[in-house]
């Protein structure tokens, strides 16, 4: 069984600093492109990064470009999320999705249940 | 960017009835269209894949159909299960984008 279990998600001051992660299993890590999206409670779906199979490439949403680092650790079949300077626009549940495929294209077949990231004074 | 545009955003339907999504794209996205189903306080689910293509252990009532730039989502025989949030996505081009959802109230 696939399971992908976010942690890391914290109430934080705009402009601080988090990393989430995501720890898989149930598949062979290395094989799949992962990804995160988010969603603001009660809002649509937005994707915000991915990585391909091996790290080699990575891609962002024009919102977090330049502020969130996708990586990821094959060692401890792991997925992770530097955000930094964060907005209070950037409050959301956020989810750790596994491709379908190991192509970018494929559609997001795994979703983790989602960990709550809220950045407030 | 690819806009993708999802209606309705909510509608109302019986038990046995059958319901209609439509996701129309800004650009043509040949068969990379995918739609999910969202129940409260629960992740997405993958229903459908590259247009026509029904996850594994998905209900049969559920299918999609659709080409270059206008998609559809149909269930046939709603089912109380089956009151949720419907989104449909674009995989073809980063980033990739959702539709605004749409609620299946009873």
């Amino acid at each position: 069984e696939v399971l992908l279990v976010e942690s890391g998600g914290v109430v934080v001051q705009p402009g601080g600093s988090l990393t989430l992660s995501c720890a898989a299993s149930g598949f062979t890590f290395d094989d799949y492109t992962m990804h995160w999206v988010r969603q603001v409670p009660g809002k649509g779906l937005e994707w915000v990064s991915l990585i391909n199979w091996d790290g080699s490439s990575t891609d962002y949403a024009h919102s977090v470009r330049g502020r969130f680092t996708i990586s990821r650790d094959s060692s401890q079949s792991s997925l992770f999320l530097q955000m930094s300077s964060l907005r209070s626009a950037d409050t959301a549940f956020y989810y750790c999705v596994k491709g379908m495929f190991s192509s970018s294209q494929s559609a997001f077949h795994h979703w983790g249940r989602g960990t709550l990231v809220t950045v407030s004074s | 960017d690819i806009q993708m545009t999802q209606s309705p955003s909510s509608l109302s339907a019986s038990v046995g009835d059958r319901v209609t999504v439509t996701c129309r794209t800004s650009h043509t996205i040949t068969n990379f269209l995918n739609w999910y189903q969202q129940k409260p306080g629960k992740a997405p689910k993958l229903l459908i894949y590259a247009v026509s293509n029904l996850q594994s252990g998905v209900p049969s009532r559920f299918s999609g159909s659709g080409s270059g730039t206008d998609f559809t989502l149909t269930i046939t025989n709603l089912q109380p299960e089956d009151f949720a949030t419907y989104y449909c996505q674009q995989s073809y081009s980063i980033p990739s984008t959702f539709g605004q959802g749409t609620k299946v109230e009873i």
